[in-house]
């Protein structure tokens, strides 16, 4: 089972808004991203946890804040967001933080900012 | 700098027939590789993976080839189905990398029925 789930689906959301973002996994990973896509880009890295541990924040705006209650769930907490954030955002976890462990890919989250 | 290169946007495949997508990188400290398929609104899928040690690795209709000296890979598949018709994403590491997958721009395939 390489499953990675996400919620929601969709979210619209206004600027002045908070809302999370919510990534599951049960592969026994122990690493996991967030990602950013945009239309016919590639996903763009915003941060790895390594071990429940956030050990790359890729020069991420303070408006987008992960969190790792536990080794199988990664948040994204969101807050006056602009409207260039508008996005898909992906959830991603492999065995470890390493060059070698395939990462596996969650459905997405297809973010509005209005 | 782009390290890895997918320099064909789009690609058009009559079903049935073989379908061949390639990637060029220029970072020699890479060693691991791998293709991803993705559907619009979709996560990517992980499709296969080579290591820098070996020079092709085959899963189902899916081969992937690695020439190293060259710092090119490709991605086959064979036979081309409609379910094949997605945007494909090269990514590579390496050891040292930063936990980063390094990505191309994507090719899309079109199966054309």
């Amino acid at each position: 089972d390489t499953e990675v789930t996400q919620t929601p689906k969709h979210l619209v959301m206004g600027m002045t808004n908070k809302k999370s973002l919510k990534c599951e996994q049960h592969m026994g990973h122990r690493a996991m991203y967030w990602y950013k896509q945009k239309a016919k880009k590639p996903p763009e890295l915003m941060f790895v946890y390594s071990y429940e541990k956030l050990s790359i924040n890729e020069s991420v705006p303070s408006r987008f804040s992960p969190e790792c209650p536990n080794s199988s769930l990664l948040n994204l907490h969101l807050h006056a967001l602009q409207p260039e954030d508008s996005a898909l955002y992906l959830c991603a976890s492999s065995q470890e933080a390493g060059g070698t462990d395939t990462q596996y890919f969650g459905p997405g989250t297809r973010l509005t900012v209005l | 700098d782009q390290q890895v290169k997918q320099n064909s946007p789009s690609l058009s495949v009559q079903e049935g027939r073989i379908s061949i997508l390639n990637c060029d990188y220029t970072n020699s400290m890479f060693d691991y590789f791998l293709w991803y398929k993705k559907y619009p609104a979709e996560g990517p899928t992980f499709l296969i993976s080579i290591s820098s040690i070996k020079d092709k690795n085959e899963d189902g209709r899916f081969t992937v080839f690695l020439n190293k000296s060259a710092k090119h890979l490709s991605l086959h598949i064979v036979p081309s189905q409609p379910g094949d018709s997605a945007v494909y994403f090269c990514a590579a590491s390496a050891w040292d990398s930063n936990y980063q997958l390094i990505w191309g721009a994507g090719t899309k395939l079109i199966i054309k029925p």
